[in-house]
């Protein structure tokens, strides 16, 4: 399997803008989560979502900001209007449910760098 | 509300040291505690992972352990090298079949040549 693939990897937007996040989990994975990393407050949790249906949201900072997964193989984060304090790496994971034995071990993407001018 | 601590921050180290890497953690009833390593502008790639019946776990060079009634954990590093230099985040997850991860913000080693 290819990972977990996030889209765009860097993007440089103006404030104001509307900022769309790409995720595609790995295959067969039931859980995927959308995480924020800045150097002040490290890796949060936004929202996460189970068999496509959000479970979480209590991460989201604002109003601003909204998270889909209209289907297993797909979801967005999108950010409208984007501030400069938006700026960050966004990360998206992912992992399969399983029974005690199986590790639950999650999967990230390797990040979208977001900066907002 | 669970919070994860990892001190000291950054941590530098000659080659072929041995080394420990601490993680403490407030609420002692977890599910699983697992290490993970970031390489600058990349994404987290997992380490080890210690279900809460375990006291320890085994990769290669590395070891993790885990002492629930303490609310700690040890990343334990063999042998270190210039390849090692990351850094290194531990997340717990809480009990329940929704719970989520709560990271810690992570060391960052260097390991000089």
């Amino acid at each position: 399997d290819a990972g977990v693939i996030q889209s765009p990897r860097h993007e440089v937007t103006e404030m104001g803008q509307e900022v769309t996040l790409r995720c595609k989990p790995i295959s067969g994975h039931d859980y995927l989560f959308w995480y924020r990393q800045t150097m002040m407050r490290g890796l949060e949790l936004l929202i996460y979502f189970n068999n496509n249906v959000p479970i979480d949201d209590s991460g989201m900072p604002e109003d601003r900001f909204s998270a889909k997964m209209p289907n297993a193989s797909f979801s967005t984060l999108k950010i409208q209007p984007s501030e400069p304090r938006d700026s960050a790496v966004y990360f998206c994971a992912s992992r399969q449910t399983g029974g005690h034995s199986s590790g639950n071990t999650i999967y990230f993407g390797e990040g979208s760098w977001l900066t907002v001018v | 509300k669970q919070e994860v601590t990892q001190i000291p921050a950054a941590l530098s180290v000659p080659e072929g040291e041995n080394l420990v890497l601490n993680c403490s953690f407030t609420d002692s009833a977890i599910y699983n505690l697992q290490w993970f390593r970031q390489d600058p502008g990349k994404g987290l790639t997992s380490l080890l992972l210690i279900q809460s019946s375990q006291r320890e776990q085994t990769s290669g060079r590395l070891n993790a352990s885990l002492d629930k009634s303490s609310g700690r954990s040890t990343l334990y590093i063999a042998a270190s090298q210039p390849g090692d230099s990351a850094t290194y985040l531990c997340a717990v997850r809480d009990p329940g079949a929704n719970s989520k991860l709560t990271f810690g913000k992570g060391i960052t080693l260097s390991v000089r040549p």
